[in-house]
């Protein structure tokens, strides 16, 4: 497996545009993660699914935050409209229901100019 | 989940063992001690867990004191590669998964 692949790598984008993020899990694996990384908060939760339904939501900081996972095999993270604010490392992890090992993507820099 | 205390930088010569605490005084019976490391740009990396008993695998050691209160991650023979932020979580294991980060101890292994 080429494990969870994240997509864009990079992304520049301007205030008030809306912002898509894309993961691909690991296949198999029921549970799927999104992380944001900042220098001042470091590592957070956004959100977590298990057979691709919402389960704990509460880290997503605003209504402007969406996830879906339509299926077992993707998920997007969408902003809309972005802000500067929202600049960060996006991740996207996975792991399997027996499993105690989250593997993560490479991540989604986003940049909101 | 329980907290954990990390020290928030540790510098180590490579080829030695890094040693790395993790303080978390208010572990529940049925938590899991895990660690995860993020070198630089990187997506985090599981390293190893443990329950109980100490834990060995090709990565690292753990080391869990018998109180549960605490433990220590050793890399055997670090090497400049493992220059990263270490990341010290404790959860149960029936909780969905949900592994929610402190801010973690970053290792410098210097030459």
């Amino acid at each position: 497996d080429a494990g969870v692949i994240q997509s864009p790598r990079h992304e520049v984008t301007e205030m008030g545009q809306e912002v898509t993020l894309r993961c691909k899990p690991i296949s198999g694996h029921d549970y799927l993660f999104w992380y944001r990384q900042t220098m001042m908060r470091g590592l957070e939760l956004l959100i977590y699914f298990n057979n691709n339904v919402p389960i704990d939501d509460s880290g997503m900081p605003e209504d402007r935050f969406s996830a879906k996972m339509p299926n077992a095999s993707f998920s997007t993270l969408k902003i809309q409209p972005s802000e500067p604010r929202d600049s960060a490392v996006y991740f996207c992890a996975s792991r399997g229901a027996g499993g105690a090992e989250a593997f993560f993507g490479q991540g989604t820099r986003l940049t909101v100019v | 989940d329980a907290k954990t205390t990390q020290p928030p930088s540790m510098d180590c010569a490579e080829g030695r063992a890094a040693n790395l605490p993790c303080n978390h005084s208010t572990i529940s019976g049925n938590e899991y001690v895990y660690w995860y490391r993020q070198i630089h740009s990187q997506g985090p990396q599981y390293i190893i867990h443990g329950l109980k008993n100490n834990e060995t695998n090709e990565m690292a050691s753990l080391i869990i004191t018998e109180d549960r209160k605490s433990s220590t991650l050793i890399l055997p023979h670090a090497t400049l590669r493992d220059t990263a932020v270490y990341y010290c979580i404790v959860r149960v294991d029936n909780q969905g998964g949900k592994l929610i980060f402190g801010q973690g101890t970053e290792l410098s292994v210097k030459p």
